[in-house]
């Protein structure tokens, strides 16, 4: 079975620049979750998915990240424009919890971004 | 709010030695409770979890952790370290909603480092 695949693995970019990451779930996955995971640091949740259903993006810095999940399957991540402080790795996860339930999420490579 | 405390940003152990890495939450409600390790570049990989019933759990590559309510801790250990088990780990625990219940959003601590000397 495949895990989550996540593309590019690695990318730099320059300030004010834009860019995206995608993820794709494992198959069944109903819910997907985008984390950010700072140098030293453990994953923060960005947004988490059930099905196309955003329902939590509480810590989402929306003025320049963006997130859809159309046909509730791949996922795509947008930074516009990108900042300094916004190298670090991306993390997806996916799991079949939905509602509540603690299931497992299974996690993949991430992306690296550097923004120079 | 939940939170997780993990005791040692570095831990070094001699190859054969018991590794035991500190977790300590913080929770309102009872909790689930999470081990992931991450190797270099990869993402991170269940180790075991907690959830109800049985309070030592066991996981995968040997590990095991025990959920100690008293002590508010979840540590974990393994009797015998292997060269292979140098990675990052990361204990997580499962948040609430006000309205009770899991909302299935993990909050991770800030990991600890394992490095396995020959």
């Amino acid at each position: 079975e495949a895990g989550v695949v996540q593309s590019p693995r690695y990318k730099i970019i320059e300030k004010k620049q834009p860019v995206a990451f995608w993820c794709n779930p494992i198959s069944g996955h109903n819910t997907l979750y985008w984390y950010l995971q700072n140098l030293g640091q453990g994953p923060e949740l960005l947004i988490r998915y059930e099905n196309e259903e955003a329902v939590d993006d509480s810590q989402l810095p929306k003025d320049r990240f963006s997130a859809e999940r159309l046909k509730g399957v791949d996922s795509t991540l947008k930074i516009q424009p990108a900042e300094l402080g916004d190298s670090a790795v991306y993390l997806c996860a996916s799991s079949l919890a939905q509602r509540g339930a603690p299931d497992t999420q299974y996690f993949g490579p991430g992306t690296r971004l550097t923004v120079l | 709010a939940q939170s997780v405390t993990q005791l040692g940003s570095h831990v070094s152990v001699s190859e054969g030695a018991l590794v035991l890495l500190r977790c300590n939450y913080s929770s309102s409600v009872p909790p689930y409770l999470f081990w992931y390790v991450q190797y270099p570049n990869q993402g991170l990989q269940l180790l075991l979890k907690y959830t109800t019933g049985a309070t030592l759990v066991k996981g995968i590559n040997g590990f095991e952790a025990e959920f100690k309510k008293s002590e508010t801790s979840f540590h974990l250990t393994k009797p015998s370290a292997h060269m292979s088990d140098a990675a990052e780990y990361f204990c997580a625990v499962s948040s609430y909603s006000n309205y009770g219940g899991s909302q299935g959003n993990l909050i991770f601590g800030k990991g600890t480092k394992l490095s396995v000397k020959p």
